[in-house]
């Protein structure tokens, strides 16, 4: 069973349109994440919502919006494209605990902006 | 601001050779550190982890080491495989502020196993 799963697995689309990129996890983890890996492989936070309430907005622009309508949910949304935002998108989970801070990574959405 | 970074960005080792794989960390606040693998194509994968209150975590032919007094953190593959072959990558999170504050990743290793 795949554990966090993302769909599209591949994105390609025009500057200027809006899309939207949808993570489930079920682990029954109550914390999920958006992280952004660029062309380098530097891989950097976006989001992370704790029981459906946003936690991190790590100075992301606000064309990127994420809506998490359940806790096994975490939806990207991306408003006016721009050819920067062209990445790999990945999303993560993990169960906050004073123990462990494991997350685990979905495959990734590879963003291309023409 | 603080980051985690890592040395060497391409690390080539025979197969079969003990590779091992250096990243420096700048938050001293820090207390909890994992190695991801990430394949080609691939979200990156948990291998080990290790708390700020451990110096030494050994799991099946990984060893991460910590010196949290030079802040450096260090993962050793033993009898390295061609399955090996991937980019790795430390992460730390400040724990202190609940844990769902997200990973802060260093810049990555290339680990290349040559035949």
């Amino acid at each position: 069973d795949t554990a966090v799963s993302q769909t599209p697995k591949y994105l390609v689309t025009q500057m200027g349109n809006d899309k939207s990129i949808k993570c489930e996890q079920n682990l029954g983890h109550d914390t999920m994440y958006w992280y952004k890996q660029d062309s380098k492989k530097f891989l950097k936070i976006m989001f992370s919502y704790n029981n459906k309430e946003l936690i991190i907005n790590e100075t992301v622009p606000n064309r990127f919006s994420p809506k998490s309508p359940d806790k096994a949910h975490l939806n990207l949304h991306i408003n006016s494209l721009e050819l920067g935002d062209s990445a790999v998108y990945f999303c993560a989970s993990s169960q906050v605990s004073l123990f462990d801070y494991e997350q685990f990574f979905g495959p990734g959405t590879r963003l291309t902006v023409l | 601001g603080e980051s985690v970074g890592l040395h060497l960005p391409t690390l080539s080792v025979q197969e079969g050779d003990n590779s091992i794989i250096n990243c420096a960390y700048s938050n001293s606040a820090s207390d909890y550190f994992i190695w991801y693998k990430q394949e080609s194509g691939k979200g990156p994968q948990f291998i080990i982890d290790i708390r700020s209150n451990m110096d030494k975590r050994q799991g099946q032919r990984v060893t991460v080491l910590l010196n949290k007094t030079v802040k450096h953190l260090s993962l050793q593959i033993a009898a390295t495989q061609p399955g090996d072959s991937a980019v790795y990558f430390c992460a730390e999170i400040d724990g202190s502020g609940g844990g769902a504050d997200g990973l802060t990743f260093g810049k990555g290793t290339h680990l290349i196993i040559q035949p």
